[in-house]
């Protein structure tokens, strides 16, 4: 399996400002995801960032929003722009190996 | 739309008996599954996943039981143990080789609680 590893791994900020999520996996994938989990929610698709090209976003998701870069095969950057208090939640990486694995999260508080 | 669903928000089972979860999808178009055991603070675990093609895949404890015509699967551990408490989600994802592929929808997730 897959080794991720993402920071922060927690962090508090005031609305308005942005924070940039890194997430580092041990090895080189081509899919890699980034996904949202809301407080008492389930988990959400924001976005697939493939190396090589744009990132794809679902429906309800912009890039102005959330935009991500993915230099290479093994990392991968998720900002968050512009933050309200909505925005509270924790960010996860997540990448397709042989299975989808998970990273440990990053938990957002929007002040 | 809530196009996977686990219906049941928590389970209490005592430890060394059977732990079934459940899981109903409504998307024809979902052609893998995966079931994902969370803590408080971390990151979903990985835990066994079964194709479309598959009605039944082992590991350990954990078994998965896919029933496609009627859109539902299941996960059953046996026995159940103290530490196995925790959030269980079930996730499905579109065919390979598909725009779905490898994007996860989730179910809302159950609180899986074993009594020692």
């Amino acid at each position: 399996s897959a080794v991720i590893s993402q920071k922060p791994s927690r962090d508090i900020c005031q609305r308005g400002t942005s924070l940039t999520i890194q997430c580092q996996v041990d090895s080189q994938v081509t899919m890699m995801f980034w996904y949202r989990q809301q407080p008492g929610q389930s988990l959400t698709l924001i976005a697939t960032a493939n190396q090589g090209s744009e990132a794809t976003y679902e429906s309800g998701f912009v890039i102005d929003k959330f935009p991500i870069s993915r230099p290479n095969l093994t990392f991968s950057t998720l900002t968050v722009s512009n933050m309200s208090p909505e925005d509270s939640s924790i960010y996860l990486c997540s990448v397709w190996g042989n299975e989808q694995y998970f990273g440990p999260g990053t938990r957002l508080t929007v002040t | 739309d809530q196009q996977v669903k686990q219906n049941s928000p928590s389970l209490s089972v005592q430890e060394g008996r059977i732990s079934i979860l459940n899981c109903d999808y409504t998307n024809s178009m979902f052609d893998y599954f995966l079931w994902y055991k969370k803590y408080p603070a971390e990151g979903p675990t990985f835990l066994i996943s079964i194709s479309s093609i598959k009605d039944k895949n082992e590991d350990g404890r954990f078994t998965v039981f896919l029933n496609k015509s009627a859109k539902h699967l299941s996960l059953h551990i046996v026995p159940s143990q103290p530490g196995d408490s925790a959030v269980y989600f079930c996730a499905a994802s579109g065919m390979a080789g598909g725009t779905s592929y490898g994007k996860l929808t989730f179910g809302q997730g159950t609180i899986l609680t074993v009594h020692p």
